[in-house]
């Protein structure tokens, strides 16, 4: 699987949009972006994933450049719950279900 | 829906003892996982089944790690003898396959062991 690269932490004002960067130049055709988050003493949470267009759902967006060598996870309002670190992945999706490696991600700090 | 289910919650253990950690998955997801996440660090996969076959174990530490998966359902992780540096929280979590849903993992609360 591809590597993906992120910051390692970030801060973000409550009620602002945070959008989260990461590189994943080596991803292939057939490898798709998932997001993930941890909020302190829970297991990771799914945010989103996408192959080449952009997607929304009711938590985030997800922006995929064209090239698909990068990716931005973006929080429309962020609120203090959002506080988490939040993981980039690339994953093949295949019939014995996905690998998820994950990085070190990046530690979001929303602060009123 | 009911979540992935794991116990013990916490455990403590003194170095060269044994432990084993349950996990139930989601009702119908054929993909389970185990991770080990030390303080500070993303979780690490040490194994992952498809139904009761394993998929990839390619970083558990064998001579010491083990996993199974009765009847493709519920699944323990077993260490022994346990080492300090095995502390940790241990992370369980299923998913659909590829071909019978949507990708998404969801993950348990973990066991957090804590080994001295």
């Amino acid at each position: 699987d591809a590597k993906t690269t992120q910051p390692p932490s970030m801060d973000c004002a409550e009620g602002r949009a945070a959008n989260l960067p990461c590189n994943h130049s080596t991803i292939s055709g057939n490898e798709y972006v998932y997001w993930y988050r941890q909020i302190h003493s829970q297991g990771p949470q799914y945010i989103i994933h996408g192959l080449k267009n952009n997607e929304t759902n009711e938590m985030a967006s997800l922006i995929i450049t064209e090239d698909r060598k990068s990716s931005t996870l973006i929080l429309p309002h962020a609120t203090l719950r959002d506080t988490a670190v939040y993981y980039c992945i690339v994953s093949l999706r295949q019939a014995a279900g996905n690998k998820l490696t994950f990085g070190g991600g990046t530690r979001v700090l929303v602060k009123p | 829906e009911a979540g992935v289910a794991q116990s013990p919650r916490y455990k403590i253990i003194e170095k060269r003892q044994s432990v084993a950690f349950w996990c139930n998955p989601i009702s119908g997801h054929a993909t389970l996982y185990w991770y080990q996440q030390i303080l500070g660090q993303g979780p690490k996969l040490l194994i992952q089944f498809q139904n009761n076959g394993v998929v990839d174990d390619s970083q558990l530490p064998k001579d010491r790690f083990s996993a199974e998966r009765l009847k493709g359902v519920d699944s323990t992780l077993k260490i022994q003898p346990a080492k300090l540096e095995d502390s940790a929280v241990y992370l369980c979590a299923s998913s659909f396959s590829f071909t019978t849903g949507p990708p998404r993992a969801f993950f348990g609360q973990g066991t957090r062991l804590t080994v001295v």
